[in-house]
């Protein structure tokens, strides 16, 4: 299995623009996250989707923030419009079930200028 | 009461010898601890769990000590290697969301 997959792996953009980061989950896995990690804040959950329904959104900073998960082995992470504090690696993981054992994928750098 | 506090923040070992690394919980109804790894540009990595029923858990060079009465849990990395340096998180939770610890940096010194 080719683990979790995150695209783009570095994303450069202007304060402003939409941004969408997209994730594969592992084939079979249930649970879906998204995460945010900064210096400052550290890892931060985001949304939790579990087989394809959002359970939990509490973690998205704000409306500019939101995440869509069409089908199982797909999730889309949006960002409308970016702005510099936006700035952090995302990270998508998945799991077989809830918490136990999470598979992180190698995130993606946003940088927002 | 949702925190777990890690320690120390940053940590040089020499090789062969043992890291460790500190955790301390409030929230009595976390019932599973895990131990993430991450390298960078890499995201983070299971490396070892525990649940509070036992004390102890082994895993090779890797062993996770649990304390449920002080509400502190350590990991503990025998015969420290040059390719163990990376960042160490500890986490803790009840439900699907993962409370994080801040983070260890390791360096193991050759």
């Amino acid at each position: 299995d080719a683990g979790v997959i995150q695209s783009p792996r570095h994303e450069v953009t202007e304060m402003g623009q939409e941004v969408t980061l997209r994730c594969k989950p592992i084939s079979g896995h249930n649970s879906l996250f998204w995460y945010r990690q900064t210096m400052m804040r550290g890892l931060e959950l985001l949304i939790y989707f579990n087989n394809n329904v959002p359970i939990d959104d509490s973690g998205m900073p704000e409306d500019r923030f939101s995440a869509k998960m069409p089908n199982a082995s797909f999730s889309t992470l949006k960002i409308q419009p970016s702005e510099p504090r936006d700035s952090a690696v995302y990270f998508c993981a998945s799991s077989a079930g809830g918490k136990e054992k999470l598979f992180f994928g190698s995130g993606t750098q946003l940088s927002v200028l | 009461q949702q925190q777990v506090k890690q320690s120390p923040q940053s940590l040089i070992v020499q090789k062969g010898g043992i890291s460790i690394i500190n955790c301390a919980y409030e929230n009595t109804a976390f019932d599973y601890f895990p131990w993430y790894q991450q390298f960078p540009g890499k995201g983070p990595a299971l490396l070892i769990a525990i649940r509070p029923d036992v004390s102890e858990k082994k895993e090779g060079r890797f062993t996770i000590s649990f304390n449920k009465s002080a509400k502190q849990f350590s990991l503990h990395i025998m015969d420290s290697q040059p390719g163990d340096s990376a960042t160490y998180f500890c986490a803790a939770t009840s439900n699907y969301q993962l409370i994080w610890g801040a983070g260890t940096k390791l360096i193991i010194k050759p």
